[in-house]
């Protein structure tokens, strides 16, 4: 079946400890994101990329990093330098990033982690 | 930056009963997406817009990407008791072609 996973579903860590989260899609989309989600609060995006070895930092990226090794991978890494790292993080992917004159650019999310700090 | 107005922030409503939400902005938007999301899982994507005054439905979900391109709405007809959940909105903003999510719309639905 094609989709996104993400894995593992919950995590708990301790305070001061790196953690990261995985997401792999293998819908050939050449785009992926990373958004964290608090309760009562839509979707904030970390950090995207569009393709292999590249990688944008998105609204609230301090504290986070990524890798773009391959097109299929995504890992979101959440630092020790993150100071409210408690929250559900959702992964997505796209066919593109929507360059002017695309048309089907429709994010599709994983089913999420949530991310408890101890 | 910039935010989608969306609302209400949540409904409670009856089993049965129809249900409106939608989402503004002040910036002119070319493609209009809707989700749901269940407790605890990823947005399901319901909806894809593209085209201003488009009309497109779902099942029992019908959505709008309002002539102006700066607002859409989802309406869902005879409510169930699986439509509980939470229901974004995204748009893909003209100017940059980035895409930003509403704050959402929790439905309740009363036994």
């Amino acid at each position: 079946d094609g989709g996104i996973t993400q894995s593992p579903k919950y995590l708990f860590r301790k305070e001061g400890q790196n953690v990261t989260l995985s997401c792999e899609q293998n819908l050939n989309h050449d785009a992926m994101y990373w958004y964290r989600q608090d309760p009562g609060q839509g979707l904030r995006l970390i950090y995207y990329s569009q393709i292999v070895n590249d990688f944008q930092k998105g609204d609230i990226a301090e504290g986070y990093s990524v890798s773009r090794e391959k097109k299929e991978s995504f890992p979101l890494t959440v630092t020790s330098a993150q100071k409210n790292p408690t929250a559900f993080y959702l992964c997505a992917s796209s066919i593109d990033l929507g360059a002017r004159g695309a048309t089907y650019n429709e994010q599709f999310f994983g089913p999420g982690t949530r991310l408890t700090v101890l | 930056g910039q935010q989608l107005n969306q609302s209400p922030q949540s409904m409670f409503i009856q089993e049965g009963e129809d249900v409106s939400m939608n989402c503004t902005s002040s910036s002119i938007f070319n493609t209009w997406l809707w989700y749901k999301q269940d407790p605890g899982e990823g947005p399901v994507l319901l909806i894809a817009l593209y085209k201003a005054g488009e009309l497109t439905s779902n099942g029992r979900l019908t959505a709008q990407f309002g002539i102006t391109r700066k607002d859409s709405f989802l309406n869902i007809s005879a409510s169930i008791p699986s439509d509980v959940g939470i229901y974004f909105c995204a748009g893909r903003n003209y100017r940059d072609d980035k895409i930003i999510f509403g704050k959402g719309t929790r439905l309740h639905i009363l036994p």
